[in-house]
């Protein structure tokens, strides 16, 4: 089974500042997905960055960007110019990827960033 | 991206009913949806796999007679709470893979009097 760890329940950082936040997950698997979340107070869950495990290069995405190391199970998100929308729940996700489509996610149990104007 | 509808979006029920949950997948076909719960503050749970035209999957502790799930087409799986109770009172998403991506619904505030 796969486990997925966020660390840090809140954090909170000026606007315009840089944030990371933190994740790590295990797996003996080598053929998986890695997702960041985001939960804003609607509970719509948005879709903010993807990495498939065997493409060395880290995701970009506009402002979110990720810092994977695969050898130590780590799976970092790095927002640049945090913005006060960003302010929200933001959960790590592991999907494991088995060709049939048939395998759930295992999400971390989320940091609340908050954004202070 | 895909879009996946759930519905409703709210609902209140007395306990002892059963209440049904939509999920639709609305411009691709979806073999295969996710049911989650997400409890307060707290992270979303696989419940279980709803596979089109066959049995549902389980996570370990979760009582398939009291959420039955049937998935009769390829795009739309319905989650049934059964003899509600206040302790099944949660946020329940659905969720639908494309490919590689998970697409999710806007998921159901259930609360059970």
């Amino acid at each position: 089974a796969q486990t997925v760890t966020q660390s840090q329940p809140e954090m909170s950082v000026q606007e315009a500042e840089t944030v990371t936040l933190s994740c790590t997950y295990d797996t003996s698997e080598s053929n998986y997905y890695l997702f960041w979340y985001k939960q804003p107070p609607s509970r719509q869950m948005i879709l903010v960055i993807r990495q498939e495990a065997y493409k060395q290069q880290n995701a970009t995405e506009n402002r979110f960007s990720v810092n994977f190391q695969k050898a130590a199970k780590s799976f970092s998100l790095k927002i640049s110019d945090s913005q006060l929308g960003d302010t929200a729940m933001y959960f790590c996700a592991f999907m494991l990827y088995s060709g049939g489509g048939a395998d759930g996610l295992t999400f971390g149990k989320g940091t609340h960033l908050i954004i202070q104007p | 991206g895909a879009v996946v509808s759930q519905h409703p979006s709210r609902v209140i029920c007395k306990s002892g009913t059963s209440v049904k949950i939509e999920c639709r997948s609305l411009d691709f076909q979806a073999t295969t949806m996710f049911w989650y719960r997400q409890f307060p503050k707290q992270s979303l749970m696989l419940m279980a796999t709803s596979n089109e035209g066959s049995k549902a999957t389980y996570e370990q502790g979760v009582e398939k007679d009291k959420f039955l799930i049937n998935h009769a087409s390829l795009t739309l799986s319905t989650l049934t709470v059964t003899s509600a109770h206040p302790e099944d009172s949660s946020f329940y998403i659905c969720s639908a893979r494309e490919f590689t991506e998970a697409f999710f619904g806007q998921g159901t505030r259930l609360t059970v009097v």
